[in-house]
């Protein structure tokens, strides 16, 4: 079966750091995707990885074990325009398809 | 920049119409996507199309069917609405696989929120 974890909500201050986990079980494995969304509108783009260790891109940083089917999304320096849900996908095979986790909403206090 | 848009943002039927979703993207992407996103369940592919005419079904294509008579434009229909069908549509695109671009990112359009009476 195709399996995608996330915690469904997670609650952070600003300025701090948060890490966002994904754990998979696909049949396939071509890559892995992390998208922000923020309420009402749609899903962005924010990080790709494919091989293994950590993606820094800014303030977000991403990083992928494939032998143990695990993910994670680092937020550092968070703001309250942070505040959205975090999804993750897996690219499983061809035609680019995409399987999703159910998202993370992350809520950013003062 | 990959520009995606949806017909409606918000759309109210009731049961047993027929409706039309449309999707058109502006920068030639070959695949084409629909999903539904229900809380606690995520996104999820209802079919996708990889070239002109051709589709695939994905994880949930029951009671829907789909169009793509242009490369631009993709159609989600409901034959005959149901109330289980009230939901958020997305559409997103992508070049096709094998291309030169290292992730070849999904980009999604603004999303119809339909709600079936």
């Amino acid at each position: 079966g195709q399996n995608i974890d996330q915690p469904t909500e997670m609650t952070a201050t600003e300025g701090a750091i948060v890490q966002i986990n994904c754990t998979y079980q696909t049949s396939g494995f071509n890559g892995l995707f992390w998208y922000q969304q923020h309420a009402g509108e749609a899903p962005t783009f924010l990080s790709y990885n494919v091989l293994d260790g950590l993606e820094e891109k800014g303030r977000f940083s991403s990083f992928l074990s494939r032998s143990k089917g695990y993910s994670y999304l680092l937020l550092k320096e968070l703001q309250m325009k942070d505040s959205a849900s975090y999804l993750c996908a897996v690219r499983t095979g061809g035609y680019n398809k995409l399987i999703f986790g159910a998202g993370t909403r992350l809520a950013v206090h003062p | 920049d990959v520009k995606v848009t949806q017909s409606s943002r918000y759309l109210v039927k009731r049961t047993g119409e027929k409706v039309f979703l449309e999707c058109v993207q502006d920068m030639d992407h070959e695949n084409m996507f629909w999903y539904r996103q229900d809380p606690g369940l995520g996104l999820r592919l209802i079919y996708f199309s990889y070239d002109v005419k051709m589709k695939e079904k994905g994880d949930i294509p029951e009671g829907y069917s789909v169009s793509r008579e242009k490369k631009e434009r993709f159609s989600l229909i409901l034959e005959s609405a149901s109330t289980n069908q009230t939901s958020m549509y997305l559409c997103a695109s992508s070049l096709a696989s094998g291309t030169s671009r290292a992730y070849n990112e999904q980009f999604f359009g603004p999303g119809t929120r339909l709600t079936v009476l």
